[in-house]
């Protein structure tokens, strides 16, 4: 199982990015994922998540309206599209495979957004 | 939202000996609980999960115990390799799952 996240980087406070999850060996399409992000110096924070399908999708209110979650299943890849982006939103994000109704048992390795001017 | 609240904030531990970590939760979250272990600079590792069973690969030495609002992580014997940060999840109410501020286990 292999996640790989990518697309962080730099940008200002109200603008946007959109982040990457490239996942191999397991079937994608089976399972919840989550984004998950970490401040620096400091905890996990979960942000959203999107069933197997696509089609339920779940996000914490200090995201919700801005961010949005999606997967594509014929790519085996998932997105988040962060929009209005604040200065509280600096994190390495992560992406995690949840277990059937456990824990998330695969994570990436991370990618740092830095909202900044 | 169910708050989880760990304790202590760092552990001063010496190698051999027994870690013990505390999680509580705000309100019963039965065995819905996990914990994982970081390392600086890695992503989190699952150890635990449904408050006592261990992840793939995960040493026997780690154990976790209870269950409604109060759990435990138990290190039986500090390896070298055990001075991390360790966090707790519930995942009862999903969404949100929410995490604990985490334990720092250091040498002592």
């Amino acid at each position: 199982v292999q996640l790989l996240e990518s697309g962080g980087g730099l940008v200002q406070p109200g603008g946007s990015l959109r982040l990457s999850c490239a996942a191999s060996g397991f079937s994608f399409s089976t399972y919840v994922i989550s984004w998950v992000r970490q401040a620096p110096g400091k905890g996990l924070e979960w942000v959203s998540g999107i069933s197997g399908s696509g089609d339920d999708t779940y996000y914490a209110d200090s995201v919700k309206g801005r961010f949005t979650i999606s997967r594509d299943n014929s790519k085996n890849t998932l997105y988040l599209q962060m929009n209005s982006l604040r200065a509280e939103d600096t994190a390495v994000y992560y992406c995690a495979k949840r277990m059937t109704t456990a824990g998330f048992d695969y994570w990436g390795q991370g990618t740092l957004v830095t909202v900044s001017s | 939202e169910i708050v989880m609240t760990q304790s202590p904030a760092t552990l001063s531990v010496s190698p051999g000996e027994r870690a013990t970590l505390s999680c509580r939760a705000s309100q019963s979250v039965s065995s819905n609980l996990a914990w994982y272990q970081q390392k600086p600079g890695q992503a989190p590792r699952l150890l635990i999960y449904g408050a006592s069973f261990r992840a793939t690969g995960v040493p026997a030495r780690f154990s976790g115990s209870g269950s409604g609002t109060e759990f435990t992580l138990t290190i039986s014997s500090l390896q070298s390799e055990d001075f991390a940060v360790y966090y707790c999840q519930q995942y009862k109410n999903w969404p949100p799952v929410t995490f604990g501020g985490g334990t720092k286990v250091e040498i002592k």
